[in-house]
């Protein structure tokens, strides 16, 4: 089977740097995926990670590491509109991506 | 370009009814899913198919079917609501392995 965590739910202040924390355990892999979603919002694609190491887009980067089954998504200088869920997802040795339940990210002034 | 287009939107049925949601997509891509959303909760997966005529079952596939018929559309069948399924539904598409293109979700309630 497949298994994803994340932290519930995180806050920060406006213009920090925050980490958010995806494992994963499957069977296969086969890539790593970050998707942001506003509430009542359809999710919105931001990352995507194959290979170990770090990828950098704007003020949004996502590290993996497949020997630990780890990654993170680091937001840089948070604005209020980062406030979302942010939800990590992996696709195993199918086609399937399964998803974890996700991180409320709250930022404040 | 629409991209993933799901109807209806907003759809309230009574215990026992059946109806289909409907998920077609203009961007020729290969793979469509159906998710569910319940509350707080992240996206499972209902069910999944990588072609025309080719359908797999995902995390949570009871109490549903889904079709293959073309490229284009993916429908999502509801047999016998129950009040369980009351959730968000939204179906995605892309091309091959690579990104999920969502649609904009379609809110179901079963009283």
């Amino acid at each position: 089977g497949q298994n994803i965590d994340q932290p519930t739910e995180m806050t920060a202040t406006e213009g920090a740097i925050v980490q958010i924390n995806c494992t994963y355990q499957t069977s296969g892999f086969n890539g790593l995926f970050w998707y942001q979603q506003h509430a009542g919002e359809a999710p919105t694609f931001l990352s995507y990670n194959v290979l170990d190491g770090l990828e950098e887009k704007g003020r949004f980067s996502s590290f993996l590491s497949r020997s630990k089954g780890y990654s993170y998504l680091l937001l840089k200088e948070l604005q209020m509109k980062d406030s979302a869920s942010y939800l990590c997802a992996v696709r195993g040795a199918g086609t399937a991506l399964i998803f974890g339940k996700g991180t409320t990210l709250s930022v404040s002034s | 370009n629409a991209g993933v287009t799901q109807t209806p939107k907003f759809r309230i049925l009574k215990i026992g009814q059946s109806m289909t949601l409907q998920c077609t997509q203009d961007m020729n891509h290969n793979y469509m899913y159906w998710y569910r959303q319940d509350p707080g909760m992240g996206l499972k997966l209902i069910y999944y198919s990588v072609g025309a005529g080719i359908t797999d079952k995902g995390e949570v596939p009871n109490g549903y079917n889904v079709s293959r018929s073309t490229t284009e559309d993916f429908p999502l069948r509801l047999e016998l609501a129950a009040p369980s399924q009351t959730s968000v539904y939204f179906c995605a598409a892309a091309y091959y392995t690579g990104e999920l293109f969502f649609g904009e979700g379609s809110r179901l309630t079963v009283l």
